[in-house]
């Protein structure tokens, strides 16, 4: 089975710039969640999606948006990017995303560097 | 205060020393992960946790419910454990996002 995958690996964008990440979760998986990794702030929750709809979102401004398609594939975009914007960004798959024996997986992340 | 506090926050250890990793957390939960982060990014889930006692090789996760702890322990350790292992907490109030500690940095010399 193929593991969670994250494309790209790596970006570098100017400030004022927009990216779109992608995410696609292991083959059956519905659910999809976007985290953001700082040295200062650790990991962070940004969004869950479950087919199709965001379910939950964490504290972070509107210029951080995403969206699943019908294959459970994920985007997230980030507009006027700034410098503070970069990060390590994780996406994690997992079946239903509910209940105590939901494990998810993770993906190797994009590294997005803003200058 | 953070919701999730690991200890230690870096650890150097020579090969062959048990290793114990611990978290605590404030909140109600229902289920507590273990994950490890080495350098690149990627990120493994170890352990769920929702009572009890897990064990896989030589990694064992304990956790105490009531007392809202839990331990990772590396036995015979070897330095391509050397990583960033991570807790990180699923809320009562939400099934849909993890709280995560700050991560412990380990160092295993050879």
């Amino acid at each position: 089975k193929a593991g969670v995958t994250q494309t790209p690996r790596y970006l570098i964008k100017t400030r004022g710039q927009q990216v779109t990440l992608s995410c696609s979760p292991i083959s059956g998986h519905r659910s999809v969640s976007w985290y953001q990794q700082t040295p200062g702030q650790g990991l962070q929750f940004l969004f869950e999606y479950f087919s199709e709809t965001q379910r939950n979102k964490g504290n972070f401004p509107g210029r951080f948006s995403g969206r699943q398609f019908s294959n459970s594939r994920s985007e997230m975009n980030v507009s006027t990017l700034e410098l503070g914007d970069s990060a390590l960004y994780l996406c994690a798959s997992s079946s239903t995303g509910l209940g105590v024996n939901t494990e998810a997986f993770f993906g190797q992340g994009t590294r997005l560097t803003v200058v | 205060k953070n919701e999730v506090e690991q200890s230690p926050q870096n650890l150097t250890a020579q090969e062959g020393e048990f290793i114990t990793i611990n978290c605590s957390y404030s909140v109600g939960i229902s289920a507590l992960h273990w994950l490890q982060q080495h350098p690149g990014g990627g990120i493994v889930s170890l352990f769920m946790l929702s009572s009890g006692k897990k064990k896989h090789g030589r990694l064992i996760a304990t956790i105490n419910i009531q007392e809202k702890h839990s331990s990772l322990h590396i036995t015979a350790s070897h330095p391509r454990d050397s990583a960033v292992y991570i807790c990180a907490v699923r809320p009562l109030d939400s099934n849909y996002q993890l709280i995560w500690g700050a991560g412990t940095k380990l160092i295993i010399k050879p």
